[in-house]
């Protein structure tokens, strides 16, 4: 089983939608969260972290749920510059970073 | 401007060659990472260092071999051990147990 894992998609959806992306993590040891964006043949770009309250930034909003051992990623009014591959990370005590294979959104005019 | 930077963006090896892609931040980060992306597949750990002239091994380090002699630099050598070595190779740094930014990586084919 994968330390973490993401529906690898891709999605498509038209402008103007909301989507959502679930991950699960194995590791109950993992403190903290983030989701990165990652665009074709780029490097991975933080998106924003992920905390138990839950935190919104603009269209996007972040849930941890450490009960169920998942990260959700909600994105409203989709626009044609969010289609990449969205990155869902979890950080264990000191350097170890676990990435997920990641989940492909195309959004559509 | 602050950021990290790798060089070569694209790189070539020969059967039987060493290479070295070139890490350099100027973040004064603690904590470098060289990680490998294959199509499809999430980031793999290759080594870090969370000090200078200190280097741990990562998920798959066989085949390859670092050094951190500046705490601005981290190169990575692709060794000829390293059988299957085309990948995107990325380069990160963070403060210590914090976020980890990335350089724009290197893509690496064989010849």
């Amino acid at each position: 089983r994968k330390e973490v894992e993401q529906d690898p998609g891709p999605f498509n959806v038209p402008e103007g939608a909301t989507v959502a992306f679930n991950c699960t993590y194995s590791n109950s040891a993992s403190q903290s969260f983030f989701w990165y964006r990652q665009d074709c043949r780029k490097e991975p770009k933080l998106l924003m972290s992920v905390y138990s309250s839950g935190n919104e930034d603009g269209r996007f909003t972040a849930q941890l749920n450490r009960a169920s051992q998942y990260i959700s990623l909600l994105i409203r009014d989709s626009k044609l510059s969010d289609s990449a591959t969205y990155l869902c990370v979890a950080r264990l005590r000191g350097f170890k970073t676990i990435f997920g294979a990641g989940t492909r959104l195309f959004v559509k005019a | 401007d602050g950021g990290i930077t790798q060089s070569p963006k694209y790189l070539f090896r020969k059967e039987g060659q060493n290479v070295t892609l070139s890490c350099e931040q100027n973040l004064n980060h603690d904590a470098m990472y060289w990680y490998r992306q294959d199509p499809g597949q999430g980031l793999r750990l290759i080594y870090y260092s969370q000090i200078v002239n200190d280097f741990q091994k990562g998920d798959i380090a066989e085949g390859y071999s670092v050094s951190r002699e500046k705490k601005e630099s981290f190169p990575l050598t692709v060794t000829s051990a390293q059988k299957n070595p085309t990948a995107f190779y990325l380069c990160a740094s963070s403060a210590q147990g914090d976020i980890q930014y990335f350089g724009a990586g290197t893509r690496l084919s064989v010849l």
